[in-house]
């Protein structure tokens, strides 16, 4: 079974602090994706890599930052947290072949508070 | 650009048959996805056509019409652990992988 982890479930952060998004899969495959979740706007892509150390910026990547030095490891980073960034925040992955790349395997999600 | 709609919500009774519809606004794309999310849980991968027509998976089936712009999810024999929110997705052809998906179907599934 594909397994993506996030670091954590929950985190809750002050406005102006820099936080880390860990996400680790461990199906080596080539595509990891951050999305956030609210309420009624279902999952919004913010930055989308298909490679080691490559990177696309997805549809709201304002105010965030990725890095992927390894390829089972994607980060997203909170240069300074804002109010407006408290969300679920979720990892997925996916292979880069053929019709399996069109499934994405999930993280369990990352419930963000900022104060 | 591209946008995906959903009804927000649905309600039927266990053993019902109910569609869950996906209109699109998208110039050329590979094919839809549908995915479930439990409360609190994770997004988990249901179906996905790449052709136009139906595809089934047990109690589950996707149908896709390009020539339409639409979709659907079509679930069988409801059961109360059906009761979940319910997202369609499209990836766009051409250049990078870009996904983008529906702002999600609430289904409630009553006894």
């Amino acid at each position: 079974d594909v397994k993506v982890t996030q670091s954590s479930r929950y985190l809750v952060k002050r406005t102006g602090e820099k936080v880390f998004l860990e996400c680790v899969q461990d199906m080596d495959h080539e595509n990891m994706f951050w999305y956030r979740q609210d309420p009624g706007l279902g999952l919004r892509l913010i930055y989308f890599s298909y490679d080691v150390k490559m990177k696309e910026k997805g549809d709201i990547p304002e105010g965030y930052s990725v890095s992927r030095e390894k390829k089972e490891r994607f980060s997203l980073i909170l240069e300074s947290a804002s109010t407006n960034q408290t969300s679920m925040y979720l990892c997925a992955s996916s292979p880069n072949s053929g019709r399996l790349q069109e499934t994405q395997y999930f993280g369990p999600g990352t419930r963000l508070l900022v104060l | 650009g591209q946008s995906l709609e959903q009804p927000s919500e649905v309600t039927a009774v266990e053993g019902a048959i109910v569609q869950i519809n996906c209109t699109y606004q998208t110039s050329g794309f590979y094919g839809l996805s549908w995915y479930q999310q439990h409360d609190g849980g994770a997004p988990t991968f249901l179906s996905y056509n790449a052709l136009d027509g139906l595809e089934e998976t047990g109690r589950f089936s996707s149908f896709l019409s390009r020539s339409d712009s639409y979709g659907y999810l079509l679930l069988q024999e409801l059961q109360m652990k059906d009761s979940a929110s319910y997202f369609c997705a499209v990836r766009k052809a051409g250049g990078s992988y870009i996904p983008t998906f529906g702002r999600g179907t609430s289904l409630i599934v009553h006894p």
